[in-house]
């Protein structure tokens, strides 16, 4: 089975500080992803990366960055973090190319900035 | 928007009804996926249709594309109590995935 972590399950962070979100995968997939879930708003790409040290801009990158330096591993930075950053992070991968383009999904981190 | 929209937002039914689930989307698509989420947690992948497909079957999932209506649905047959959670559908297109806000499904034992 696929497995993907992320470090924390609830981290809570103040206003301005630097946050590192971190997403780790085992089974050797080139996409990584990151997602934000609002209530209403569903989930928005925030970044994505195809392949080692690559790296796309998804629908929301705004207060974000992303660091891909393994292939395995794909952090999400917030070098500012604000109140508006405040949701659940999720994470996830896929294999490329593949024909099923299936999405495998870390448990989610739930930040709160205060 | 490149999101899908599902619709109805909340469905609340009795174990053992079947759950019918509806997305509608806006652009052209590769592929259309339904996913699960179980509160608090991540996504479960359960079923892709492509675009060039009209119906597909997994287990107690039966999900319909129509292209030319830019619509799909997801039906559950014989709903549990463990089918509880919310149900996205993701549209996609050029190696992203677009998500809607998705149904949050209720099965009363």
């Amino acid at each position: 089975d696929v497995k993907v972590t992320q470090s924390s399950r609830y981290l809570v962070k103040r206003t301005g500080e630097k946050v590192f979100l971190e997403c780790v995968q085992d089974m050797d997939h080139e996409n990584m992803f990151w997602y934000r879930q609002d209530p209403g708003l569903g989930l928005r790409l925030i970044y994505f990366s195809y392949d080692v040290k690559m790296k796309e801009k998804g629908d929301i990158p705004e207060g974000y960055s992303v660091s891909r330096e393994k292939k395995e591993r794909f952090s999400l930075i917030l070098e500012s973090a604000s109140t508006n950053q405040t949701s659940m992070y999720l994470c996830a991968s896929s294999l490329w190319p593949r024909t099923t383009y299936e999405q495998y999904f870390g448990p989610g981190t739930r930040l709160t900035v205060t | 928007s490149q999101q899908g929209e599902e619709d109805p937002q909340a469905l609340s039914i009795q174990e053992g009804e079947n759950a019918t689930m509806n997305c509608s989307y806006k652009t052209s698509i590769n592929n259309l996926q339904w996913y699960r989420q179980n509160s608090g947690r991540g996504l479960v992948h359960l079923i892709l249709i492509r675009s060039n497909e009209r119906e597909k079957h997994s287990g107690r999932l039966r999900v319909t594309l129509d292209t030319s209506k830019k619509s799909s649905s997801l039906l559950i047959t014989a709903s549990r109590a463990a089918d509880t959670a919310s149900y996205f559908c993701a549209l996609y297109n050029f190696n992203k995935f677009y998500f809607g806000s998705g149904t949050k499904l209720n099965v009363k034992p």
